[in-house]
């Protein structure tokens, strides 16, 4: 069973630009998450996305954005760039909605450098 | 709120031994599990081993074992006879079993395994 996918790997953008990221979760899971990782930060929680409606959001402006469509796949948005977005962005998967017993598989990342 | 703790930035251990990684956790939560995930410099996520709250014995999955103390509100992680490609980021995680709740890790601890 192929597990998940991300696209794109890297991705150099501008500050005023967006930028979209995304994510096909491993097939049968429903659940979407999304993380962001920087060295300051760690990991940090973006929004869960289970049956395309958004079932937790993290603490982050509204710049940052998702939507996960009939399939279960999932994209996130960020408008505006700032420096401060250059990150690695995680996606991870679940067969179940948001339950603590549910263990969530990772893809491999987007690193996004903003210049 | 729930909170990781791990206080070992990095751990250095011979090829072949046995390491252990701590890791505490605070939550008001009753039921919730407990993840180790490793992170190699690719920035993939690989999930280790999973503990549920409820589960009397510790689990295991091949070289990896959790021990799971839970009045002491710890679960360690730990790797026998540790191999060149267990060096990386290893991050402990957990997750409330109650409605849509996040994936909340630690600052990861950076194990060197020397030949």
């Amino acid at each position: 069973k192929a597990g998940v996918t991300q696209t794109p790997r890297y991705l150099i953008k501008t500050r005023g630009q967006q930028v979209t990221l995304s994510c096909s979760p491993i097939s049968g899971h429903r659940s979407v998450s999304w993380y962001q990782q920087t060295p300051g930060q760690g990991l940090q929680f973006l929004f869960e996305y289970f049956s395309e409606t958004q079932r937790n959001k993290g603490n982050f402006p509204g710049r940052f954005s998702g939507r996960q469509f009939s399939n279960s796949r999932s994209e996130m948005n960020v408008s505006t760039l700032e420096l401060g977005d250059s990150a690695l962005y995680l996606c991870a998967s679940s067969l179940s909605p948001g339950l603590g017993l549910e263990t969530q598989y990772f893809g491999p990342g987007t690193r996004l450098l903003v210049l | 709120a729930q909170k990781i703790t791990q206080t070992q930035p990095g751990m250095f251990v011979q090829e072949k031994e046995a390491v252990t990684l701590d890791c505490t956790y605070d939550t008001s939560d009753q039921s919730y599990g407990l993840f180790w995930y490793k992170q190699p410099s690719s920035g993939e996520m690989i999930f280790l081993i999973y503990q549920g709250s409820y589960d009397e014995q510790n689990a295991t999955e091949g070289r990896y074992s959790l021990n799971f103390q839970k009045a002491r509100k710890s679960a360690n992680l730990v790797i026998s006879a540790s191999q060149l490609g267990d060096s990386a980021m290893y991050f402990c995680a957990m997750r409330g079993n109650t409605g849509f709740q996040k994936l909340v890790f630690g600052t990861g601890t950076r194990l060197l395994v020397s030949p």
